[in-house]
């Protein structure tokens, strides 16, 4: 099957400091890339959707201007949380869609906020 | 808005015992469903779709789905777990004009016992 990476697996940053998340498609071409985010024993949050070439689309309550969403090739989309905060420490796991209906998951990155 | 159910937060069996998860959505129209399965320290993977057709669906390593539209339900089912089976299962669906997104169930945690 389709194979998604991330990029890192772990990072721990300051409050204050801004963090980026990569997310690749190894081995085909994503046109359009989901961000999720998971508390802990919870549920995945879609966040946004990521189009190759154009501007996010992001779900309600989504800050835009916290989470920066960036697509610029068809393999690789990156998730940057500015001016991290504790409350933004959590699971980010990105997909991408090879065939339409069906979405492959990346590996996630566990974000910590000192 | 469109939303989905997983009833059972936590499910232990022991090995060869028969597995049924139970998966509710809310939405009046079209849906497209999925079952996801994360085994630990894995990332998301695919057990089954479905689309249109055939309200059983087979999916990977002897999993089953039944779409019972009168119910809105997608309930997952197996007739004999194994240990391998210990991870956690997440429902979702993708509906009407949110076409590519995913919207997941809280999941369920099952444990199997060998």
């Amino acid at each position: 099957g389709a194979v998604v990476s991330q990029h890192p697996s772990w990072v721990i940053c300051k409050s204050g400091t801004s963090v980026k998340i990569e997310c690749r498609s190894l081995d085909f071409q994503a046109t359009t890339m989901f961000w999720y985010r998971q508390f802990p024993k919870q549920s995945l949050m879609l966040m946004a959707t990521s189009n190759e070439g154009s501007k996010a689309t992001y779900e309600q309550g989504v800050e835009k201007d916290k989470f920066l969403i960036n697509h610029a090739s068809l393999t690789l989309s990156t998730l940057t949380v500015t001016s991290a905060h504790p409350e933004d420490s959590s699971f980010y796991i990105c997909s991408a869609e090879e065939d339409p209906d069906e979405q492959f998951f990346g590996p996630g990155t566990r974000l910590t906020v000192l | 808005a469109q939303s989905v159910s997983q009833h059972n937060h936590h499910v232990i069996l022991s090995e060869a015992a028969s597995l049924e998860l139970g998966c509710n959505y809310s939405y009046g129209g079209t849906v497209n469903l999925f079952w996801y399965v994360q085994y630990p320290g894995q990332h998301l993977q695919l057990l089954l779709k479905y689309f249109s057709g055939d309200p059983l669906v087979k999916g990977i390593k002897g999993f089953e789905a039944e779409f019972i539209k009168s119910k809105f339900s997608f309930n997952l089912r197996k007739p004999s777990v194994q240990w391998s089976d210990t991870a956690e299962y997440f429902c979702a669906v993708n509906a009407g004009d949110s076409r590519y997104k995913l919207i997941f169930g809280s999941g369920t945690r099952l444990l199997v016992r060998p």
